[in-house]
């Protein structure tokens, strides 16, 4: 099993461009989400899905769109981007429910100029 | 306000000894505490999951403990290695929807 995988590592963009952040997981994990990571503060949620074909917003969704087609994929589309997007993204996968563990990818590291 | 306060930010330590971290959190409806072990530039990897019944749970050199009358959590890691050097993540999920709320972490540093 590869886990959860995120592509890219790194990526820098120009303010206003738009990009893709993929995730994959081969654990058959109903549950997906994506959260940022920024220095002196915890993980917080940015969209979130159950399932195929359901998506949520978490704490934090603005600026951000996801979709689920499938239950392997989960990516995060950046609309148009900003400074304040800079970050580090992680994909989380787990099964459904509250007790469940959660497995984290490598995390994508964003800058935006 | 759900909250999740760690401290201390940061511990140096020497190899071979013990050290405790700690988490206050404010989060309600409590469902579990979990510590997480973040190594500089991987994703977070889960130590202990702890219900609200549950006072204690070990894996390997790391204990953690719950008390959740006065809302505090603790890990304690043993015998420190240098392999021990990471982030610590406290997170406490609330009863629904696989709602999550992140502590800051402490970074630890062990020194030989």
């Amino acid at each position: 099993n590869a886990g959860v995988t995120q592509t890219p590592k790194f990526q820098v963009l120009k303010t206003g461009q738009s990009m893709t952040l993929q995730c994959a997981q081969d654990m058959n994990h109903e549950y997906m989400s994506w959260y940022r990571q920024d220095p002196g503060m915890g993980l917080r949620l940015i969209h979130y899905s159950v399932g195929a074909g359901i998506t949520d917003q978490g704490e934090v969704p603005n600026g951000y769109n996801v979709s689920r087609s499938t239950t392997e994929d989960f990516p995060l589309r950046l609309l148009s981007a900003a400074p304040s997007q800079t970050s580090v993204y992680f994909c989380a996968s787990s099964r459904e429910g509250t007790y469940n563990e959660q497995f984290f990818g490598p995390g994508t590291r964003l800058t935006v100029l | 306000k759900n909250q999740v306060e760690q401290s201390p930010q940061s511990l140096i330590i020497l190899e071979g000894k013990n050290c405790t971290l700690q988490c206050n959190y404010t989060v309600s409806p409590f469902s579990n505490l979990r510590w997480y072990k973040q190594d500089t530039g991987r994703g977070p990897v889960s130590l202990t999951i702890m219900t609200f019944s549950e006072n204690t749970k070990s894996n390997g050199r790391y204990t953690a403990t719950l008390d959740a009358d006065t809302k505090q959590s603790s890990l304690h890691i043993t015998a420190s290695q240098l392999s021990d050097s990471a982030s610590y993540i406290c997170v406490v999920s609330l009863g629904y929807n696989n709602d999550m709320r992140f502590g800051a972490g402490t970074r630890l540093t062990v020194k030989p």
